[in-house]
């Protein structure tokens, strides 16, 4: 069975530094996509970034890039020069087929603070 | 605002009440799912729509509750005979879909939060 596993409850990091979130996935097909949300407190799920199962390079967006290991079927979402605005709860979701409709499976998600 | 809308944010109803969401996607998104979000986990999916056409239901869907997508633009979601398990965040979201356009993102709406008293 498809599977999100994201062991992180949660995380601290201070102002400026870095962060990484943790994510592994379990699924037995080729074709995937992995997806991160983040969910402030409004409750809006807010799409950060996208990596198909396909894709060579490690996905990027801004501040958000996505550490990905095929074969340790791992997505770890990095943070890069952390902001208050980046305490929020954050989910890992896969997609299949990569291409398919938007039927996520997400994982319990990991609550970040950032402190001043 | 462009973004998908639902009405209300938020729902108090007595057990064995029913209740009736409401989503509007962004206009030109054929695509639109609802998703049921508890304390401390993960959404899940509950149903997907093309256009007007209901195209999977999860089995977490019990026969108490029924989506539709009338014209294929907004979505309700109503649950009959409500119970306190019915608690939770009732998220909606949609994504373009196209045979030669690459498939988006979802973009969620803010949900509706649900409790049963």
């Amino acid at each position: 069975a498809q599977k999100i596993t994201q062991t992180q409850p949660g995380m601290f990091v201070q102002e400026k530094e870095a962060v990484t979130l943790d994510c592994t996935y379990d699924t037995s097909d080729q074709s995937y996509g992995l997806f991160w949300y983040k969910q402030p407190s409004s409750g809006e799920m807010i799409f950060l970034i996208y990596q198909g199962s396909y894709d060579e390079q490690n996905a990027t967006e801004g501040r958000y890039s996505l550490n990905f290991q095929k074969a340790r079927k791992s997505a770890n979402l990095v943070i890069s020069a952390s902001q208050l605005g980046d305490s929020a709860m954050y989910f890992c979701a896969m997609r299949r087929p990569s291409g398919g409709y938007n039927k996520l499976i997400f994982g319990a998600g990991t609550r970040l603070a950032v402190h001043p | 605002d462009t973004g998908v809308s639902q009405d209300p944010r938020h729902k108090i109803t007595k057990r064995g009440q029913n209740v009736t969401f409401r989503c509007d996607p962004i206009s030109e998104h054929n695509r639109l799912y609802w998703y049921r979000q508890t304390l401390g986990q993960g959404p899940e999916f509950l149903t997907y729509f093309q256009n007007e056409a209901q195209l999977e239901k999860s089995r977490l869907l019990s026969d108490r509750f029924s989506a539709e997508r009338p014209k294929g633009s907004f979505s309700t979601l109503e649950i009959q005979r409500t119970e306190q398990g019915d608690s939770a965040m009732y998220l909606c979201a949609s994504s373009l879909g196209h045979a030669t356009v690459r498939n988006t993102e979802a973009f969620f709406g803010q949900g509706t939060r649900l409790t049963v008293v």
